[in-house]
């Protein structure tokens, strides 16, 4: 079965400043789908980025981006210029033709003024 | 257009009472999911439904739980005999057509059961 794991439960920074959350997956397939899913406090799960496995290129999304490291399975989201409105849990998610999302744990980010 | 829509926001039960929770998918998708977020398991998928298709009923937790999808579009989820551990946010989402088109969440409902 596939897994996901985010070993940072909480992080925090400063406004303006970049941060990484770190993100690792279990899988023997070569097809397959990762996205990062925020939830502020207003329980609304939104899509920050989704990768395709079988692309090379990292997605990017304005301020966001992923690491993607195929052979590593790791998946790491970059949040640059970080705002206040960034201040959110982070799901890292995985997809592969289980019609199921499959989730990490989460980490809570908080940025501070 | 509008997004994933779920009733109650927030619905709290007495133990042994059966609850209906409501997700209203975005217009065209055909694919509609339930998870469960708890503190201590996190976020489970419960059930997948696709079309016209027997769904995925393979996350449900035990056989208290039960859904179903009318005429492709608005689903419900019902529990029955509720139990303090089925304290939990409810997620609805909705996809194009399953497979790995992205998932939209609604804005959960809040189960408590004292």
């Amino acid at each position: 079965a596939q897994t996901v794991t985010q070993s940072q439960p909480e992080m925090s920074v400063q406004e303006a400043e970049t941060v990484t959350l770190s993100c690792t997956y279990d899988t023997s397939e070569s097809n397959y789908y990762l996205f990062w899913y925020k939830q502020p406090p207003s329980r609304q799960m939104i899509l920050v980025i989704r990768q395709e496995a079988y692309k090379q290129q990292n997605a990017t999304e304005n301020r966001f981006s992923v690491n993607f490291q195929k052979a590593a399975k790791s998946f790491s989201l970059k949040i640059s210029d970080s705002q206040l409105g960034d201040t959110a849990m982070y799901f890292c998610a995985f997809f592969q033709g289980a019609q199921k999302l499959v989730f990490g744990q989460g980490t809570r980010l908080t940025i501070n003024p | 257009g509008a997004g994933v829509s779920q009733s109650p926001s927030n619905k709290v039960t007495e133990k042994g009472k059966d609850v209906e929770l409501r997700c209203d998918p975005i217009s065209g998708h055909t694919a509609l999911y339930w998870y469960r977020q708890s503190l201590g398991q996190g976020l489970e998928f419960l059930i997948y439904f696709q079309g016209n298709s027997a769904p995925d009923k393979s996350g449900l937790p035990s056989d208290r739980f039960s859904a179903e999808r009318t005429g492709g579009s608005v689903s419900t989820l019902t529990i029955q005999r509720t139990q303090q551990e089925d304290s939990a946010v409810y997620l609805c989402a909705s996809s194009l057509s399953g497979g790995a088109y992205t998932q939209y969440f609604g804005p959960g409902t809040r189960l408590t059961v004292l």
